[in-house]
């Protein structure tokens, strides 16, 4: 069975550019989860899907972030403009179930924002 | 809300020495707790977790940590390191229905041969 699966694994852009991140969850996993790492601080919760529904975006720091899931599948992750403190790990992670602890995480997005 | 402190940023072990990991947390409610292990270049992967069953858990690669209430700790430990434990170690915990987690700074660990 394949993991988590985020693309791309690297990312270097230019301040201003948009990026879009990918995660394909483990196959049947209703709970999406993205976090973020930036340099030198704890691993941060950013939203939380349940399905194609945004169930917790909390954690997402400002509007020029947009998560999208489509069709309860796949989630995007665009950051547009892109800003240097944007600059960190993406990191995305599934559960099969509501009431399911453990959450599968993938290798992350290394975002570099120049 | 829930909180996790990790003591230590740098833990540096020799081989076959003892490694221990610490974790505290806070939360208002039962917590769940896990450790999480980073290899370079890797994602994160679950070494172990605690879901209110038995306090002392076991996981991967011989490590094992253990539940104190009182203490509301949950340190890690490996009884003889090996090289191949060089990682970056995670504690989280979740506390919430979504099961969100929140994590510790993180702990980098060297083994010396």
């Amino acid at each position: 069975e394949a993991g988590v699966t985020q693309f791309p694994s690297h990312s270097v852009i230019e301040k201003g550019q948009t990026v879009t991140l990918r995660c394909d969850p483990i196959s049947g996993h209703d709970n999406l989860y993205w976090y973020r790492r930036v340099m030198g601080k704890e691993i941060k919760f950013l939203l939380h899907f349940v399905k194609e529904s945004k169930q917790d975006e909390s954690g997402m720091p400002n509007n020029r972030f947009l998560a999208e899931r489509t069709g309860g599948t796949y989630s995007t992750l665009k950051v547009q403009p892109a800003e240097l403190e944007d600059s960190g790990v993406y990191f995305c992670a599934s559960s099969p179930i509501a009431g399911y602890p453990e959450a599968f995480f993938g290798q992350g997005t290394r975002l570099t924002v120049v | 809300a829930q909180s996790v402190t990790q003591l230590g940023s740098h833990v540096s072990v020799s081989e076959g020495a003892l490694v221990l990991l610490r974790c505290n947390y806070s939360s208002s409610v039962p917590p769940y707790l896990f450790w999480y292990v980073q290899y370079p270049n890797q994602g994160l992967q679950l070494l172990l977790k605690y879901t209110s069953a038995a306090t002392l858990v076991k996981g991967i690669n011989g490590f094992e940590a253990e539940f104190k209430k009182s203490e509301t700790s949950f340190h890690l430990t490996k009884p003889s390191a090996h090289m191949s434990d060089a990682a970056e170690y995670f504690c989280a915990v979740s506390a919430s229905a979504d099961y969100k987690l929140s994590f510790g700074a993180g702990t980098t660990v060297t083994v010396r041969a």
